[in-house]
């Protein structure tokens, strides 16, 4: 079964700092791949997806993904936070099969400091 | 912008008590899901639903679980005999109809079994 990995459960930045959330999975097929965030007292909402094409995913409100088949990654980039940005991100992938069930990672809490 | 919506918000019960959970996907969506996210804990598959039937299901999802698609709107998760185990926010989500297509999330119903 595949299984998915965020590196980091909480991080802390001051604003305007970079961003860089690890995320990995374990599977050995063709998977398609999801960055979730859930600002406080709200659902989740997609960022971005990677399904084919180009490995590099630019999502909302300038976050982007890099997709990297060789070292099963993909993870989540933001150059410079702002406090609004606060928030639980959430990596997940599907398989390219199936009822596009999600399997997610633990999350990680980001706190972006004004 | 449609919407998942959930009610309630929050639900707290007694063990041993029946419980069910109500989602109103987003209208034109075809494939249904329940999620739930123990507390500190990743989100988790519980069960898929397409053309009015089961499509997948997860370990935890036994026979305590079941979920119906009752009037062509309201998709519920209904847990026969709850137990303390099972306090932890549910989540529905649908989707559209292609495997590429989104998955798009409720806010959530925090259920508490005392």
């Amino acid at each position: 079964a595949q299984s998915v990995s965020q590196h980091n459960h909480h991080v802390i930045l001051s604003e305007a700092a970079s961003l860089e959330l690890g995320c990995n999975y374990s599977y050995g097929g063709t998977v398609n791949l999801f960055w979730y965030v859930q600002y406080p007292g709200q659902h989740l909402q997609l960022l971005l997806k990677y399904f084919s094409g180009d490995p590099l995913v630019k999502g909302i409100k300038g976050f982007e993904a890099e997709f990297i088949k060789s070292k099963f990654s993909f993870n989540l980039r933001k150059p410079s936070v702002q406090w609004s940005d606060t928030a639980e991100y959430f990596c997940a992938v599907t398989l390219n099969s199936g009822y596009s069930t999600l399997t997610f990672g633990k999350g990680t809490m980001l706190l972006v400091s004004p | 912008e449609p919407e998942v919506t959930q009610t309630p918000s929050h639900q707290v019960t007694q063990m041993g008590q029946e419980v069910i959970l109500r989602c109103v996907p987003i209208s034109n969506h075809l494939y249904f899901y329940w999620y739930r996210q123990i507390l500190g804990q990743k989100v988790e598959f519980l069960v898929s639903f397409y053309n009015n039937e089961i499509s997948e299901k997860s370990e935890i999802f036994d026979d305590q679980f079941s979920v119906e698609r009752p009037d062509g709107s309201n998709f519920t998760l209904k847990i026969r005999s709850t137990k303390l185990e099972d306090s932890a926010m549910y989540f529905c989500a649908s989707r559209a109809g292609t495997s590429t297509d989104t998955q798009y999330f409720g806010p959530g119903t925090r259920l508490t079994v005392l």
